[in-house]
């Protein structure tokens, strides 16, 4: 089992629609959970961190299920500008400073 | 503004050459990283380093050396390159490793031939 998973996607989506993706984590001692943002042959930029109560920035909420080991991140009112893919990051565990990344799930926006 | 430069966007070398990557930030960051990105393989990370002159191994350190004399400079070496080099390479840097965003460079597209 992949220590990070994500749906690679493409979610093809139109503009406004809400769009949701999950991730699963295989390390039940993970701590820190993020989202990264990578634009096309662009570097990975920290789109927000997940918190256990949950993290809402503006149209972004993301939500954290320690019992089933998964992170999600919901986008409302989609843009075409959210046109990318998403990483789900987490902590390879508690003692580790290494970060996990999973392979991406690729959002399309479309007018 | 914080900023990760990586000394070259695209590369193209031979098998055998030995290549070097560049990764300058300007953060005062003690952590920094080297990763490597393929498609359907996500970023794998190949060396970090916690301070000045010391480095740990990554996940896929084979093939590949690093250099960090100071703090804001930290090379990756390939000492003898192969065509399953071929990648894109990304260098980040952050303040704690884990709990802190991790601030990458553009990206350098190494093609081995």
């Amino acid at each position: 089992r992949k220590e990070v998973e994500q749906d690679p996607g493409p979610f093809n989506v139109p503009e406004g629609a809400t769009v949701a993706f999950n991730c699963t984590y295989s390390n039940s001692a993970s701590q820190s959970f993020f989202w990264y943002r990578q634009d096309c042959r662009k570097e990975p930029k920290l789109l927000m961190s997940v918190y256990s109560s949950g993290n809402e920035d503006g149209r972004f909420t993301a939500q954290l299920n320690r019992a089933s080991q998964y992170i999600s991140l919901l986008i409302r009112d989609s843009k075409l500008s959210d046109s990318a893919t998403y990483l789900c990051v987490v902590n390879a565990n508690i003692v580790s400073d290494k970060l996990i990344f999973g392979t991406g799930t690729r959002l399309q926006v479309f007018p | 503004d914080v900023k990760v430069t990586q000394s070259s966007r695209y590369l193209v070398k031979r098998t055998g050459e030995k290549v070097f990557l560049e990764c300058v930030q300007d953060m005062d960051h003690e952590n920094m990283f080297w990763y490597r990105q393929d498609p359907g393989l996500g970023l794998r990370l190949i060396y970090f380093s916690y301070d000045v002159k010391m480095k740990e191994k990554g996940d896929i350190p084979e093939g590949y050396s690093v250099s960090r004399e100071k703090k804001e400079r930290f090379s990756l070496i390939l000492e003898s390159a192969s065509t399953n080099q071929t990648s894109m390479y990304l260098c980040a840097s952050t303040l704690r490793p884990a709990f802190y965003e991790q601030y990458f460079g553009p990206g350098t597209r190494l093609t081995v031939t």
